[in-house]
């Protein structure tokens, strides 16, 4: 159980087109949903919070309009990359947390399989 | 200072053999504390959490320290499936915000 998907699971795109990212949630409903963004041979960074229904929340110095983020439902969230330029090439990843799967932690993370974005 | 540090390695070590990694973190108010396993290009997964009291999972013992702010993971009987990269994780705040170190990566050779 607990299982999150990406789609796609990698991308190739020009420069200042737009790619959107989605995230499930399979076997489970997601209360809040993580994007993180990964470059290589560096750490997981947390991009941006998102609770179904309402904004998500931002980190310090990621740009709202650029990374725009859907959480329409409980088992579905959206990453949009506007206007990707090569410095966005990323493994963009996202995560799942609910408070009602038996027998884990209440803020347990469960990973997507992540997203690998190159703009050309 | 990065609020999660951790020795880049590699450590590069035989089949069989006891390695530890240690983390720091910088937020004295940090409530739970991780460690995840990241294979190459692929997802993290949760490899332990980690208590206060220390704690073992088979092969795999955990310890935090909150007075010196510090988290070790100690690997025995290094197998070849082990190598990857383990990164430290920590909690910040209540809720649900991690934050991961940039990890350390192990090398098992045979």
């Amino acid at each position: 159980g607990a299982v999150v998907s990406q789609h796609p699971s990698w991308v190739i795109c020009k420069s200042g087109t737009s790619v959107k990212i989605e995230c499930r949630s399979l076997d489970f409903q997601a209360t809040t949903m993580f994007w993180y963004r990964q470059f290589p041979k560096q750490s997981l960074m947390l991009m941006a919070t998102s609770n179904e229904g309402s904004k998500a929340t931002y980190e310090q110095g990621v740009e709202k309009d650029k990374f725009l983020i859907n959480h329409a439902s409980l088992t579905l969230s959206t990453l949009t990359v506007t206007s990707a330029h090569p410095e966005d090439s990323s493994f963009y990843i996202c995560s799942a947390t609910s408070r009602l799967i038996s027998g884990r932690a209440a803020n347990e993370q469960f990973f997507g399989p992540g997203t690998r974005l190159t703009v050309l | 200072r990065k609020e999660v540090e951790q020795d880049p390695g590699p450590f590069n070590v035989p089949e069989g053999a006891t390695v530890a990694f240690n983390c720091t973190y910088s937020n004295s108010a940090s409530q739970s504390f991780f460690w995840y396993r990241q294979d190459c290009r692929k997802e993290p997964k949760l490899l332990m959490s980690v208590y206060s009291s220390g704690n073992e999972d088979g092969r795999f013992t955990a310890q935090l320290n909150r007075a010196s702010q510090y988290i070790s993971l100690l690997i025995r009987d290094s197998k070849l499936s082990d190598s990857a990269t383990y990164l430290c994780v920590v909690n910040m705040e209540y809720g649900n915000k991690l934050v991961f170190g940039a990890g350390t990566i192990l090398r098992v050779k045979s």
